[in-house]
């Protein structure tokens, strides 16, 4: 067990929909990633929150959002859905130094239909 | 900006037979490395990391890596494989800025035949 928890585990919805991810930390971790993994893609890096604040942003579309809230959870808004979108998104959190190790979730299986 | 290639994206192997799974990156930057595994219906577990010194890194389950900066190498080593080893494996890449998001290579789905 990672430490990392994302909610829900899977969830199916339709074209247009929008959907919120959500992902708590490990206890005492500061930053959280987002990365989506799909067949085509691989898995590609989309936003890091230190500390609520956001501090990289890698290939994340316009449609799709991130926080980091006071108590370091974070959520992925994702609207505006598309076929494509499909695909199992990932949560990490690491202590925040540069080196730090990045601890996985079992992620969130998004199927648009 | 950083990459990674894993040269093969499927490796079958009988059991107790040794493996290898290639990984090559690309940075204009010094990186430290990482090798995840990923197993059906689960999250990454980090297996080793390189960061400074000792070019052979020594990981879980009997995993190591050999950090090559002439040949830009990472390659995932171990010398004989269980049926359990039969995952998803994944090169990763980052700099040595505050970023410390990673970059992940395509991944080399490792299957053991028993």
């Amino acid at each position: 067990d990672s430490g990392v928890t994302q909610t829900p585990k899977h969830l199916i919805t339709a074209t247009g929909q929008r959907v919120t991810l959500r992902c708590s930390p490990r206890s005492g971790d500061l930053s959280v990633y987002w990365y989506q993994q799909s067949l085509d893609q691989g898995l590609q890096f989309l936003i890091q929150y230190y500390n609520g604040e956001e501090r990289a942003k890698g290939n994340i579309l316009e449609r799709f959002s991130a926080q980091q809230f006071p108590d370091l959870h974070s959520e992925l808004n994702l609207s505006s859905l598309e076929l494509g979108d499909s695909a199992l998104y990932f949560c990490a959190s690491s202590g925040g130094a540069y080196n730090s190790p990045l601890h996985f979730g079992n992620g969130t299986r998004l199927t648009v239909t | 900006a950083q990459s990674v290639t894993q040269l093969d994206s499927q490796v079958p192997v009988f059991e107790e037979a040794p493996v290898e799974l290639r990984c090559n990156y690309s940075s204009s930057v010094s990186v430290y490395l990482f090798w995840y595994v990923q197993y059906p219906n689960q999250g990454l577990q980090l297996l080793l990391k390189y960061l400074s010194g000792s070019t052979l890194v020594k990981g879980i389950n009997g995993f190591e890596a050999e950090f090559n900066k002439s040949q830009t190498s990472f390659h995932l080593r171990k010398p004989s494989v269980h049926i359990s080893d039969t995952a998803e494996y994944f090169c990763a890449v980052s700099d040595q800025t505050g970023a410390n998001n990673l970059f992940f290579g395509t991944g080399t789905r490792l299957t053991v035949i028993p």
